[in-house]
């Protein structure tokens, strides 16, 4: 069974500063998607960014990136300029490409602070 | 359009009884999902349905928890005989494609059960 490991609980950063959040998988598939998602204290999660495992290239959204390691499963998520609203929860997670609902697996979050 | 919407936000229920969260999700979208959201421990997928008008098919997890699907943008989780760990958020999320790894899934904002 895949887990996702999020080592972070909290992790704060000033704003317009750049940070960066962890995460770490455990898989025996060669393919698979993976995914930030964000939770602001509203609840509702958005997604931030996703990546396909068989692309080398990282993803990019805006001021989003992650460093997809694959070797060493790990998907860390930069936000790079941050801003006061990018506080929230940060769910790291995991798919199997067939995507079958057991399939989908989340990290036990980061909450990230912005600091004025 | 109004995104995937919860009701109720919160419930309160007395260990035993039987308890219903409802899920409105976007017209449109083919699949839905219901996942338990536990502090620390991230979210895991309770039940998806892929068919609109239909019983809930993943059969995971057996036994308490079940979902109903009586409209195609409607879907109702129910618990039954509720035991205190199963206080936690309940998220409702849909998708417009079917189940496959890629397509992203729009979460509604929860509903926080706490059982007593």
């Amino acid at each position: 069974a895949q887990t996702v490991t999020q080592s972070q609980p909290e992790m704060s950063v000033q704003e317009a500063e750049t940070v960066t959040l962890s995460c770490t998988y455990d898989t025996s598939e060669s393919d698979y998607y993976l995914f930030w998602y964000k939770q602001p204290p509203s609840r509702q999660m958005i997604l931030v960014i996703r990546q396909e495992a068989y692309k080398q290239q990282n993803a990019t959204e805006n001021r989003f990136s992650v460093n997809f390691q694959k070797a060493a499963k790990s998907f860390s998520l930069k936000i790079s300029d941050s801003q006061l609203g990018d506080a929230a929860m940060y769910f790291c997670a995991y798919r199997s490409v067939p995507g079958y609902g057991q399939n989908f697996v989340f990290g036990p979050g980061t909450r990230l602070s912005v600091l004025p | 359009g109004a995104g995937v919407s919860q009701s109720p936000r919160y419930k309160v229920a007395k260990r035993g009884r039987d308890v219903a969260l409802r899920c409105d999700s976007i017209s449109g979208h083919v699949t839905l999902y219901w996942y338990r959201q536990t502090l620390g421990q991230g979210s895991e997928v309770l039940t998806y349905s892929q068919s609109d008008a239909q019983r809930d098919k993943s059969g995971r997890p057996s036994g308490r928890f079940s979902a109903e699907r009586p409209e195609r943008s409607v879907s109702t989780l129910k618990i039954q005989r509720t035991e205190q760990g199963d206080s936690a958020v309940y998220l409702c999320a849909s998708s417009f494609l079917g189940d496959r790894g890629h397509n992203e899934q729009f979460f509604g904002p929860g509903t926080r059960l706490t059982v007593l």
